[in-house]
């Protein structure tokens, strides 16, 4: 079975532009996580979409947003970059039941200039 | 302000030995725990998983032991390899929560 894959692998972007993250689940997963990963804050919760809604969301200001489709694909956009949007983004799929293992992909690495 | 680091617990040993990885959990309502490696620009990768009405689970030169009387979770690696060069993290899930909470992380560094 395919792990999750995400698309692109690296990004750079400038301050004030936007970017979109593509991510693809596993197989029969449902539920996509997106995490923000940086040497300063670790690894920290954006949101979690499910049956194409948004069932949990993290602290990040509304520039980041996100969706799902109904082939369960999700993507994750960030609008009016800051330098400080520079880090490692992890998506993450699971069944979508609770308290069940979350897989990860390998990442989109976004610097931002 | 200046962001403080995440200034990670390091754990150094040599090729061979065995390697015990510490995570002291919050939630005493959590009721599953996963451990995660994640190697140098990759993603977390699952390793072995425990649900709490076990105290120990064993897997392939991996075992997981949890003591919920603390609320401590351990990662044992039997003869650790240059290859599980890494950082480890514990994560926890409570009540059938979707979400889990991620421990800070601890890297392991294999001397060969």
């Amino acid at each position: 079975k395919a792990g999750v894959t995400q698309t692109p692998r690296y990004l750079i972007k400038t301050r004030g532009q936007q970017v979109t993250l593509s991510c693809s689940p596993i197989s029969g997963h449902r539920s996509v996580s997106w995490y923000q990963q940086t040497p300063g804050q670790g690894l920290q919760f954006l949101f979690e979409y499910f049956s194409e809604t948004q069932r949990n969301k993290g602290n990040f200001p509304g520039r980041f947003s996100g969706r799902q489709f109904s082939n369960s694909r999700s993507e994750m956009n960030v609008s009016t970059l800051e330098l400080g949007d520079s880090a490692l983004y992890l998506c993450a799929s699971s069944s979508g039941k609770g308290g069940e293992t979350q897989y990860f992909g390998p990442g989109t690495r976004l610097l931002v200039l | 302000g200046e962001s403080v680091g995440l200034h990670l617990p390091t754990l150094s040993v040599q090729e061979g030995d065995n390697s015990i990885i510490n995570c002291a959990y919050s939630n005493s309502a959590s009721d599953y725990f996963i451990w995660y490696k994640q190697e140098s620009g990759k993603g977390p990768q699952f390793i072995i998983d425990i649900r709490s009405n076990m105290d120990k689970r064993q897997g392939q030169r991996v075992t997981v032991l949890l003591n919920k009387t603390v609320k401590h979770l351990s990662l044992q690696i039997a003869a650790t390899q240059p290859g599980d060069s890494a950082v480890y993290f514990c994560a926890e899930i409570s009540g059938g929560s979707y979400i889990p909470t991620f421990g800070r992380g601890t890297s392991l560094i294999v001397h060969p």
